[in-house]
């Protein structure tokens, strides 16, 4: 069973502070996870993904994150927040068995105070 | 390329009514889902294709029926469309090969861009 945990369903952070987005995974073969990012009346659109090999991966627009097995997290993070980041952030985790379903996070909403 | 693509955008019905969403991707995908996302729920998996003339139901199949017609469109259709079906409704695909017996994961799903309906 694969499932995934987004703390925190609401983040407001400055314009220029650092963005740090929590989630953690639970699964029972080793995960890929993703990280996907909604623009108000969009859909899903691709950030970044963990597969194999390093552990820190960076993304589109600044992003990046990093998977700790240990901790079972792969929070996203971005050094310095900008205006347009403004939007709801998805976590999800699959093993890429049985049709490649992804299991999503109740996601977080990102408000950029200017 | 289009990508994923959804029509209607928008659907208002009223309770007891009949409608089918259309999706279809032009990049040779094998795999199809369909979700819907409520709010404070994250996405919800409803049916998935993971091959033409296969389907499969996901988390929360209750007053739904999908249909594979081929490798590129994937329908999703309520029968008799209850208020608790108000919500916005996102097709996806994957390219992951069916039965390889390999873990593939790294294939991203690709969204449309939603279809919002509401249940009077």
């Amino acid at each position: 069973a694969q499932s995934v945990t987004q703390l925190g369903s609401h983040v407001s952070v400055s314009e220029g502070a650092l963005v740090l987005l929590r989630c953690n995974y639970s699964s029972s073969v080793p995960p890929y996870l993703f990280w996907y990012v909604q623009y108000p009346n969009q859909g899903l659109q691709l950030l970044l993904k963990y597969t194999t090999g390093a552990t820190l991966v960076k993304g589109i627009n600044g992003f990046e994150a990093e998977f700790k097995k240990s901790e079972t997290s792969f929070h996203l993070t971005k050094p310095s927040a900008h205006m347009s980041d403004a939007a709801e952030y998805f976590c999800a985790v699959t093993s890429g068995l049985g049709g490649n379903q992804f299991y999503f996070g109740t996601g977080t909403s990102l408000t950029v105070i200017p | 390329n289009a990508g994923v693509t959804q029509t209607p955008k928008f659907q208002v019905l009223k309770t007891g009514q009949s409608m089918t969403l259309q999706c279809a991707q032009d990049m040779n995908h094998n795999s199809m889902y369909w979700y819907r996302q409520d709010p404070g729920m994250g996405l919800r998996l409803i049916y998935y294709s993971a091959s033409e003339g296969t389907t499969d139901k996901g988390e929360v199949p209750n007053g739904y029926n999908v249909s594979r017609l081929n490798k590129r469109e994937f329908s999703l259709r309520l029968e008799s469309a209850a208020p608790s079906q108000t919500s916005v409704y996102f097709c996806a695909s994957s390219g992951t090969p069916p039965g390889l017996g390999t873990r593939i994961g790294d294939n991203e799903q690709f969204f449309g861009p939603g279809t919002r309906l509401t249940v009077l």
